[in-house]
């Protein structure tokens, strides 16, 4: 089956500063990489999505980044505010594994004022 | 909120005890899922049910059994449950099976 490994686990940056989160997957029949934040006390919420089929994705200061052939995809946050602190999860999905959704470990993000 | 209301938000049982989570969604989803969510592990998908019909069951003991009476209510039946049960049970939603999952806060299971 799929495995996503995810880094790091924790990260911490100023306020301000840029951060990057990297996941690996190993099935290359995924095609369906979202990313989910949680904060504490909540469940995770969906924050950005991509597919396959295209190699960037922006929404304001949140953008993700797929490279298909290493089989990677990235989280990159600019202009970090404290309230950006949370644990990030990225997940990958494929249509031949009836579209189950797995998840890496998640990285605790802490932004420093 | 993100419209999947889980219940209760904490519990805590002995091992012989019978508890059940529950779980309601008003988005209209045809989906649900339970996800059981422990420190430092990936998210482990336990059940989905798709349209009222379960079709994932991704070797879950005997001793969590899943109920879903219609779309939008979802229960996990908990019995004779050991201490390495305790962790965070999301349910989620989707549209359909495979597209984007909608989460609730989660119940917080403690074992003793």
């Amino acid at each position: 089956g799929e495995n996503v490994e995810q880094h790091p686990s924790t990260l911490s940056v100023q306020e301000g500063d840029s951060a990057v989160i990297k996941c690996t997957y190993s099935d290359s029949a995924s095609n369906y990489f979202p990313w989910y934040k949680q904060e504490l006390g909540k469940g995770p919420q969906l924050i950005i999505d991509i597919r396959s089929n295209v190699g960037e994705k922006k929404d304001q200061r949140i953008a993700v980044t797929l490279n298909k052939t290493a089989k990677h995809f990235s989280l990159h946050i600019t202009e970090t505010q404290p309230e950006d602190s949370a644990v990030y999860f990225c997940a990958a999905s494929a249509s031949n594994t009836g579209n189950q959704f797995y998840f890496g470990t998640g990285t605790s993000l802490t932004v420093i004022p | 909120e993100t419209g999947v209301t889980q219940t209760p938000r904490h519990l805590v049982m002995g091992m012989t005890n019978k508890k059940s989570l529950k779980c309601e969604q008003h988005l209209g989803h045809n989906a649900m899922y339970w996800y059981k969510q422990s420190a430092k592990k990936p998210l482990e998908l336990m059940f989905v049910y798709n349209f009222k019909e379960q079709t994932e069951n991704n070797s879950v003991p005997s001793r969590f059994s899943p109920e879903c009476p219609n779309s939008s209510h979802l229960f996990l039946h908990l019995h004779t449950l050991q201490p390495e049960d305790s962790a965070l049970y999301l349910c989620a939603s989707s549209q359909v099976q495979g597209n984007i999952q909608y989460f609730g806060a989660g119940t917080r299971l403690s074992v003793l």
